[in-house]
């Protein structure tokens, strides 16, 4: 079984401040990890994904996440945070080849303070 | 370019009616997912496609139901709503293996 924990349901850093969004996944076979970000009444929109190649993964809008296996967490950071970022942002983890069946963090909400 | 339509937006049910929740893709994706995305608990799969005419279950699939008979369209069914059902319900699609989901802008669904 799969599963996904992301660490704090919010966070709230200055502008221009780092951001860290902590995820933690379970997974007793090969996963794929994936970032998504959700503005207010919207879909889900990738930001960045993790399927077996390079441990450290850039995605859109200068965010980035580093898959460590030995500490099983696929944790989101981005050096400089603007208040754009603001946002709910969720984890998801699936089987290998199977994005089609993910599993997903219960997200974490950005504030970002002026 | 369209990507994943939803239709309705939104909706508002009594308890015990029945409804279909639309979901179209121009992309000719094969695979196919309903979520349903409820507060502090991120998506939850309800059910999921591979192709036409193939269906399965996801982990809260007890009292919808779905088909799909094209590659574009997969619909949802609530056959008699009750107010747990209340949620925003998501659609998405993908290609081949790992290809990530692209979601729809959600149907805002509450039961009366």
């Amino acid at each position: 079984a799969q599963s996904v924990t992301q660490l704090g349901s919010h966070v709230s850093v200055s502008e221009g401040a780092l951001v860290l969004l902590r995820c933690n996944y379970s997974s007793s076979v090969p996963p794929y990890l994936f970032w998504y970000v959700q503005y207010p009444n919207q879909g889900l929109q990738l930001l960045l994904k993790y399927t077996s190649a390079a441990t450290l993964v850039k995605g859109i809008n200068g965010f980035e996440a580093e898959f460590k296996k030995s500490e099983t967490s696929f944790h989101l950071t981005k050096p400089s945070a603007h208040m754009s970022d603001a946002a709910e942002y969720f984890c998801a983890v699936s089987p290998m080849d199977s994005s089609y069946k993910l599993i997903f963090g219960s997200g974490t909400r950005l504030l970002v303070r002026p | 370019n369209a990507g994943v339509t939803q239709t309705p937006k939104f909706q508002v049910l009594k308890t015990g009616q029945s409804m279909t929740l639309q979901c179209a893709q121009d992309m000719n994706h094969e695979y196919m997912s309903w979520y349903r995305q409820d507060p502090g608990m991120g998506l939850r799969l309800i059910h999921y496609s591979v192709g036409a005419g193939i269906t399965d279950q996801g982990e809260v699939p007890n009292g919808y139901n779905v088909s799909r008979s094209t590659t574009e369209d997969f619909p949802l069914r609530l056959l008699s709503a009750a107010p747990s059902q209340t949620s925003v319900y998501f659609c998405a699609s993908s290609g081949p293996g790992g290809e990530p989901q692209h979601f729809g802008d959600g149907t805002r669904l509450s039961i009366l």
